[in-house]
């Protein structure tokens, strides 16, 4: 079964300042890597998907990148900003079924102003 | 285009009744998959469906159980309620190609009292 884990369970950065968030998998086959932020008590938001082919993707201050033979996957958020407060979270689907996810715990992050 | 739909957004029941929460899709999308997120289990995938059909299973008790309708819409459904079942159970929707990107819905916060 894939196991997906996320460092730091928690981060407290001042504004501005850039951080990067990581992601672990045990089981590199897999079809892509998404990552998702949740405001509290809310749904998810799907921030960037990566597919197995690919090392990187990038969204305005976010950029992702994958690589699959060391099961690991970094979010990279640049200048934080308070509005990015909120978790993080990472999740694979496996190669051989639908679309099931397996999902990371997260990474709480605060950004102060 | 309008996002996935959850409703109601949120519900309180008594142990031993049954819930019964509904999922509207992407439109286009015939993939709905549905987790259950627990402050101690973080997500969990419970099932998936696709035309109509129940294509992968998370580990959870019969009492969980799903089906979707011909419009791709889908409903989940818990008898006999436990406090356990107290959670946030959120829905993704997908394209049929497994390993598409999935977008959630904004949950069902369920108090099972």
């Amino acid at each position: 079964k894939q196991e997906v884990t996320q460092i730091p369970a928690a981060l407290s950065v001042p504004e501005g300042e850039n951080l990067v968030l990581n992601c672990s998998f045990t089981d590199s086959a897999i079809y892509n890597l998404q990552w998702f932020r949740q405001d509290p008590g809310k749904g998810l938001t799907s921030l960037l998907l990566i597919q197995s082919s690919q090392r990187e993707q990038t969204s305005g201050r976010l950029n992702a990148s994958l690589d699959k033979s060391s099961g690991r996957s970094t979010l990279y958020i640049a200048a934080s900003q308070p509005g990015d407060s909120a978790t993080y979270l990472c999740a694979v689907p496996p190669s051989n079924t639908g679309n099931q996810f397996y999902f990371g715990t997260g990474t709480s992050l605060t950004v102060i102003p | 285009k309008a996002g996935v739909t959850q409703t109601p957004r949120y519900l309180i029941k008594t142990r031993g009744q049954q819930v019964t929460l509904s999922c509207s899709p992407i439109s286009g999308h015939r993939s709905v998959s549905w987790y259950q997120q627990t402050p101690g289990q973080g997500l969990q995938f419970l099932f998936e469906y696709f035309s109509e059909t129940q294509r992968n299973k998370g580990n959870f008790p019969g009492r969980f159980s799903g089906r979707q309708f011909s419009n791709s819409r889908s409903e989940m459904n818990v008898s006999t309620l436990e406090l356990g079942d107290s959670a946030l159970y959120l829905c993704a929707s997908s394209y049929s190609v497994p390993g598409t990107e999935a977008f959630f819905g904004q949950g069902t916060r369920l108090t099972v009292v």
